[in-house]
């Protein structure tokens, strides 16, 4: 199975909401990624996890806040957005990369969220 | 700024032709992927190729690496319309922290059939 799942699909959010996104893999993979992508724009790093500890923060705003359960799950929790936070939010996993290298990162679909 | 810029940012090809899309980078490299997203979805991988290694294929892709232009381009040999998509170039810094790739900014591939 080398299938990466994100829920939901699509999010419409208020900015006083509280809302959750999950992403589920079941490679074995123990690092897993948060990123962020505006439309026609390059994916941008948010988050790492290796072996369930936040390895990187790219120094996102407090209103998004990562949570790594256990090795398959990961989840990004959302509050008190911005409009200009809306964007595809894609999540991905790989193998824990050695340092100060990268490893083939499967990706998820996405969450595509839109904050009124 | 990025460590990725690509070009074209855009390529608009008939079907049976050949696709070629460039990356450029400006530090010290472990590896280079590429990647393809069609509309709205997740990426996928292409391939990697390593920082000693000159070439590599993968079925219709043939992806070339010149560290000493810090540059990398990725082949598509007769496309198909279903190859119309974005492909992003990604890149890891000589001494980054682990799982941090950098993309570029992008070619949208366009094959008319």
């Amino acid at each position: 199975d080398t299938e990466v799942t994100q829920t939901p699909k699509h999010l419409v959010m208020g900015m006083t909401n509280k809302k959750s996104l999950k992403c589920e893999q079941h490679m074995g993979h123990r690092a897993m990624y948060w990123y962020k992508q505006k439309a026609k724009k390059p994916p941008e790093l948010m988050f790492v996890y290796s072996y369930e500890k936040l390895s990187i923060n790219e120094s996102v705003p407090s209103r998004f806040s990562p949570e790594c359960p256990n090795s398959s799950l990961l989840n990004l929790h959302l509050h008190a957005l911005q409009p200009e936070d809306s964007a595809l939010y894609l999540c991905a996993s790989s193998q824990v990369p050695e340092t100060g290298h990268t490893d083939t990162q499967y990706f998820g679909p996405g969450t595509r969220l839109t904050v009124l | 700024s990025q460590q990725g810029e690509e070009d074209p940012q855009a390529l608009s090809i008939q079907e049976g032709e050949n696709a070629t899309m460039n990356c450029s980078y400006k530090t010290s490299i472990n590896n280079l992927q590429w990647y393809r997203q069609n509309s709205g979805r997740g990426l996928v991988h292409l391939i990697l190729i390593r920082s000693n290694e000159r070439e590599k294929h993968s079925g219709r892709l043939r992806v070339t690496l010149d560290t000493s232009k810090k540059s990398s381009s990725l082949l598509i040999t007769a496309s198909r319309a279903a190859d119309t998509a974005s492909y992003f170039c990604a890149t890891d810094a000589y001494n980054n922290q682990g799982g941090k790739l950098i993309f570029g900014q992008g070619t949208e591939l366009s094959v008319k059939p």
